[in-house]
């Protein structure tokens, strides 16, 4: 049962550049979020889905794209990097609302230079 | 919008001794409510989590979290720290349609 998986697990950018994480769960889920982890702030929302061709903002998303053609598969694009989108950013999903309980992936460390 | 507070950065406690990190939440209701726990280099593991009837939840790992309505409070506590409970501790918030997580604690554990 393999979950929520997040590719890469590591990242290095240059400013500027643009490049896509992907994020697949096998649970059938129908919601799927991103976020991002910096340092004394917790896990903030950037984008979310309720279902396949639903998105929604969350709480920072300049910078971020998303899109949602199946219910499994939901990638975070980042359109032009910027030193401040360095984070580590978590794909999660839940099988009912996003207020019920979340299955998260490993993570992706992303840094911008 | 619900929020979160943990008060506590970091803990350190000694392997055996109990443990007790603090959340409190704002939210006009009651909310459902979670603990988290994160080891380094890892994503996020569902310790226990609260939806209603008793307000003394169980979770894995030995420990358990205490809803205290009054005091807008969901504190997670173990009776006995082991070195492997070293790790970040997130509270979260679900109402709304929406989770909010707290900034976190972090749990060292001294031998």
């Amino acid at each position: 049962n393999a979950g929520v998986t997040q590719t890469p697990k590591f990242q290095v950018l240059k400013t500027g550049q643009s490049m896509t994480l992907q994020c697949a769960q096998d649970m059938n889920h129908e919601y799927m979020s991103w976020y991002r982890q910096d340092p004394g702030m917790g896990l903030r929302l950037i984008h979310y889905s309720v279902g396949a061709g639903i998105t929604d903002q969350g709480e920072v998303p300049n910078g971020y794209n998303v899109s949602r053609s199946t219910t499994e598969d939901f990638p975070l694009r980042l359109l032009s990097a910027a030193p401040s989108q360095t984070s580590v950013y978590f794909c999660a999903s839940s099988l009912r609302r996003r207020n019920t309980e979340a299955f998260f992936g490993q993570g992706t460390r992303l840094t911008v230079v | 919008a619900q929020s979160v507070t943990q008060p506590d950065i970091h803990i350190t406690v000694s392997e055996g001794a109990s443990l007790e990190l603090r959340c409190n939440y704002s939210y006009g209701a009651t909310p459902y409510l979670f603990w988290y726990v994160q080891s380094p280099g890892q994503g996020l593991q569902l310790l226990l989590k609260y939806f209603s009837g008793d307000t003394l939840v169980q979770g894995i790992k030995g420990f358990e979290a205490e809803f205290k309505r009054s005091q807008s409070s969901f504190n997670l506590r173990k009776p006995s720290v082991h070195w492997s409970d070293a790790a970040e501790y997130f509270c979260a918030v679900g109402a709304n349609n929406d989770m909010r997580f707290g900034a976190g604690t972090r749990l060292t554990v001294k031998p």
